[in-house]
């Protein structure tokens, strides 16, 4: 039973653009949300968090979203860059879920 | 260089044979992790321990074994009684169990079972 879902399974923006990922998740339990960036044959990188008391987090190009009362929330990249393409799971505390993940292609 | 160490990096095995993934940290981490990927499955958590003699079962914890003996070291044990064992495993650390704590994750090893 996926509490983390990631229904984009992929993504093409072009250069320059914003790329946004999308994820969803179903426990309410829930209070701490991640990003993780991950390159093929490699281990996720932590991107970005928030914490449920808060709807917004910004670090550089990064910004993450969190809406809990539609249990969603969303990665936004601004401006997306070549190096950006990657696979990104979301993941959720405190059960430690990860989202099936998206892949990101940004497109020169 | 602070960080999590998988070997190898790929690792083949004939069916019916018990293998050992090893993940070493020197990030002094209290809590470690086991998680498998398949494609379109994302990670999916085998077992976890938050304290050194301590582990428990994740999500698909069968036909699955690990010890944590050292702080340092959490090694996977895959035995024969893995139905499915071909897969992308990743081995991670954090500072706080199952808390705010972002993963350190190693770059993983690669079984492939035949």
């Amino acid at each position: 039973d996926q509490q983390v879902k990631q229904n984009s399974p992929s993504l093409s923006v072009q250069e320059g653009r914003i790329s946004i990922l999308n994820c969803d998740y179903t426990n309410s339990m829930f209070d701490y949300f991640l990003w993780y960036k991950k390159y093929p044959a490699e281990g996720p990188t932590f991107l970005i968090s928030i914490s449920s008391i808060k709807d917004k987090n910004e670090d550089g190009r990064f910004t993450v979203f969190l809406n809990k009362s539609a249990k969603h929330l969303s990665l936004h990249i601004v401006p997306s860059q070549p190096g950006d393409s990657a696979v990104y799971f979301c993941a959720a505390t405190p059960f430690i879920a990860f989202g099936t993940g998206t892949r990101l292609t940004i497109i020169p | 260089d602070g960080g999590i160490t998988q070997s190898p990096k790929y690792l083949f095995r004939k069916e019916g044979q018990n293998v050992t993934l090893s993940c070493e940290q020197n990030l002094n981490h209290d809590a470690m992790y086991w998680y498998r990927q398949d494609p379109g499955q994302g990670l999916r958590l085998i077992y976890y321990s938050q304290i050194v003699n301590d582990f428990q079962k994740g999500d698909i914890a069968e036909g699955y074994s690990v010890s944590r003996e050292k702080k340092e070291s959490f090694p996977l044990t895959v035995t024969s009684a893995q139905k499915n064992p071909t897969a992308f495993y990743l081995c991670a650390s954090s500072m706080l169990p199952q808390g705010s704590s972002p993963l350190h994750f190693g770059n993983g090893t690669r079984l492939t079972v035949t």
